[in-house]
């Protein structure tokens, strides 16, 4: 089955920094997601990109399909984007999705 | 709009109990999937029901079941519960089992002692 791995687990950055996540699968998927999880546990979408990029705001992420990595990259943080985040795939369009280990991210004022 | 709910949204039980999550899509979305994470893991699938039928599982032993109801709200049973039970159940609501749009709620934390 596929497998989704990500990197770094924990990240302690400063308002303001920028920082890229990682993650890598290990079968094609196509239904690459990328989610935050709040403190009260809520998962909220931050895109669906099965390849290529998209950008929301601070948010952007990258989807290299061939390569079979993503990327998250998260500019100028605030204490709000704190919380983990979480890549997820599928073998199927929707359908069960395979969660990696998360990101825990603390941003500190 | 109502986004996914949940309930309860935290309960305590004790070994051996059973435990009854409930959740209700949001409205027109006909597919609900069941999540269960435990501290410190990524989310693993229990279940998949569409139209009131189960189209997906998870390795899940036979003590977690559940069903989905004409509204297409659903229920997540679990028996005999085990101490490695506590987790965050989550549910998750999408139009249909193909769509990449899919919407989770809160969740429901058991405790189990």
């Amino acid at each position: 089955g596929i497998q989704v791995e990500q990197s770094p687990p924990d990240l302690i950055l400063q308002e303001g920094a920028n920082s890229t996540l990682r993650c890598n699968f290990s079968d094609s998927v196509n239904n690459l997601q990328w989610f935050h999880q709040n403190p009260w546990g809520q998962l909220i979408n931050l895109f669906y990109i099965p390849s290529g990029t998209k950008q929301n705001g601070r948010l952007s992420a990258t989807t290299v399909a061939t390569e079979r990595y993503s990327l998250l990259y998260i500019s100028s943080s605030q204490t709000t984007d704190s919380g983990v985040y979480f890549c997820a795939g599928a073998y199927n369009q929707g359908g069960k999705l395979i969660f990696g280990q998360g990101t825990e991210l603390s941003v500190k004022p | 709009d109502a986004g996914v709910t949940q309930s309860p949204t935290h309960l305590i039980k004790t070994r051996g109990q059973h435990v009854t999550l409930r959740c209700s899509p949001i409205s027109g979305h006909k597919s609900v999937s069941w999540y269960q994470q435990v501290l410190g893991q990524g989310p693993q699938f229990i279940f998949q029901y569409y139209e009131k039928e189960e189209r997906g599982r998870g390795n899940f032993p036979d003590r977690f079941s559940a069903r989905q109801f004409p509204n297409y709200s659903s229920e997540l049973n679990v028996n005999a519960l085990l101490l490695g039970d506590s987790a965050l159940y989550l549910c998750a609501s999408s139009p249909d089992p193909s769509s990449a749009t899919i919407y989770f709620g809160e969740g429901s934390w058991l405790t189990v002692v």
